[in-house]
């Protein structure tokens, strides 16, 4: 199993629909992150927690919002889906240090229609 | 001037080519560095810290230049498989440490 996993791979969903993004890990990382990725704009950071009881804004928080279930899960929900969030999704990890860099899941895949 | 800078590209090398990128990082109390590879559409992965006396990994070999404050990554005997876009990334100083990502190099090894 992977070590950081995120549900689904693709999704496809209507302007205006509720949807989450799920990302669970195994490694035991205090810290998780969503980023988005646009093309030609790189790794976006949208919301980052630094433990359960710690959420913080990134820089592109506009439009999303987390929720921190466990340490090892980490969702990112879109309130009101619009056609600009379509992108590619990554949820990452690291432990408390950040000096051994991030782990991130394969990736959610969304189309806002 | 952006935290992180990198030549987005494209390099076209054949195979069996050296090649080398550059990236230049803003705060000089940064902490840490490092390469990591992206294949289309996904995810990041690691593919090397940058310490302070550089490292090597194959045909993969990483500096640090504090000084003037850039990493490089060279990549000796290009093969297909190191197409890719290869991302600089920096682990700035400080608590509230979060990553700063590079908007990448873009890779092409041709036969």
């Amino acid at each position: 199993d992977a070590d950081v996993t995120q549900t689904p791979r693709n999704r496809i969903t209507k302007t205006g629909k509720r949807i989450m993004l799920e990302c669970s890990q195994t490694k035991g990382h205090d810290r998780m992150y969503w980023y988005r990725q646009d093309p030609g704009l790189g790794l976006r950071l949208i919301y980052y927690s630094f433990d359960v009881k710690d959420i913080n804004k990134g820089e592109i928080s506009d439009g999303y919002s987390v929720s921190r279930q466990a340490q090892a899960k980490f969702s990112l929900s879109l309130e009101s889906a619009i056609p600009n969030q379509t992108a590619l999704y990554f949820c990452a990890t690291s432990d408390f240090t950040g000096l051994n860099g991030y782990t991130f899941g394969s990736g959610t895949r969304l189309t806002v229609v | 001037r952006k935290e992180v800078e990198q030549d987005p590209g494209p390099f076209n090398v054949p195979e069996g080519a050296t090649v080398a990128f550059n990236c230049t990082y803003s705060n000089s109390a940064s902490q840490s560095f490092f390469w990591y590879r992206q294949d289309c559409r996904k995810e990041p992965k690691l593919l090397m810290s940058v310490y302070s006396s550089g490292n090597e990994d194959g045909r993969f070999t990483a500096q640090l230049n504090r000084a003037s404050q850039y990493i490089s990554l060279l990549i000796r005997d290009s093969k297909l498989s190191d197409s890719a876009t290869y991302l600089c990334v920096v682990n700035p100083a400080g608590n509230n440490r979060k990553l700063i990502w590079g908007l990448g190099t873009s890779l092409a090894v041709n036969p």
